[in-house]
């Protein structure tokens, strides 16, 4: 089963600030946590990863509790085409553990 | 590089019938992953190689199911005696030791079994 939690589907303005909520309560201290998002008909897209503390790269930011429970997603000024699927998932980098995927976020922004 | 290739992009096929995709990761990963995705689902994991070694499989690959890695480099996934129950995206993903991206996709094979 998936280790993580999230909201089944969100709506967005387009222009406006996406956060996408995901719970993770069960996360080991090795593990971290990893996002990704899929268009629709392509594969899943790397985002963001981090382990406890807040990351922000040209795509997104990533802020993570300081009990690591939980974490969001923030898609600064989302556009029509962050449109999509959004999974958040646990991974531990020290070995190649098989990633489990829930269902997902699906996001929608609206023009 | 050019990323996780995968082929066909689609391929349609009549129930019974065999077919293969064949996924080719990122040429220094050493790691190969095969997943399949429904509508609305995320994808679920079905088996994984390091180098040639196929190292778990899912209960999901049935009997009709078999992946390759031989030479540890690009990999292919057979279905035997289609059923439409099998149509679905198979994903491809790979990844290594020092990869900080977790996994990189490729962008799946759509399988429509008729």
């Amino acid at each position: 089963d998936a280790k993580t939690t999230q909201p089944p589907s969100m709506d967005c303005a387009e222009g406006r600030a996406a956060n996408l909520p995901c719970n993770h309560s069960t996360i080991s201290g090795n593990e971290y946590v990893y996002w990704y998002r899929q268009i629709h008909s392509q594969g899943p897209q790397y985002i963001i990863h981090g382990l406890k503390n807040n990351e922000t790269n040209e795509m997104a930011s990533l802020i993570i509790t300081e009990d690591r429970k939980s974490s969001t997603l923030i898609l600064p000024h989302a556009t029509l085409r962050d449109t999509a699927v959004y999974y958040c998932i646990v991974i531990r980098r020290t070995s190649y553990d098989k990633v489990i995927f829930g269902p997902g976020t699906s996001l929608s922004v609206i023009p | 590089d050019t990323g996780v290739s995968q082929d066909p992009r689609h391929k349609i096929t009549k129930r019974g019938q065999n077919v293969t995709f064949r996924c080719d990761p990122i040429s220094e990963h050493n790691r190969l992953y095969w997943y399949r995705q429904t509508l609305g689902q995320g994808p679920e994991f079905l088996t994984y190689f390091q180098n040639e070694a196929q190292l778990e499989k899912s209960r999901l690959l049935s009997d009709r199911f078999s992946a390759e890695r031989p030479k540890g480099s690009f990999s292919t996934l057979e279905i035997q005696r289609t059923e439409q129950g099998d149509s679905a995206m198979y994903l491809c993903a790979s990844n290594s030791f020092l990869e900080g991206y977790g996994y990189t996709f490729g962008s799946g094979t759509r399988l429509t079994v008729v």
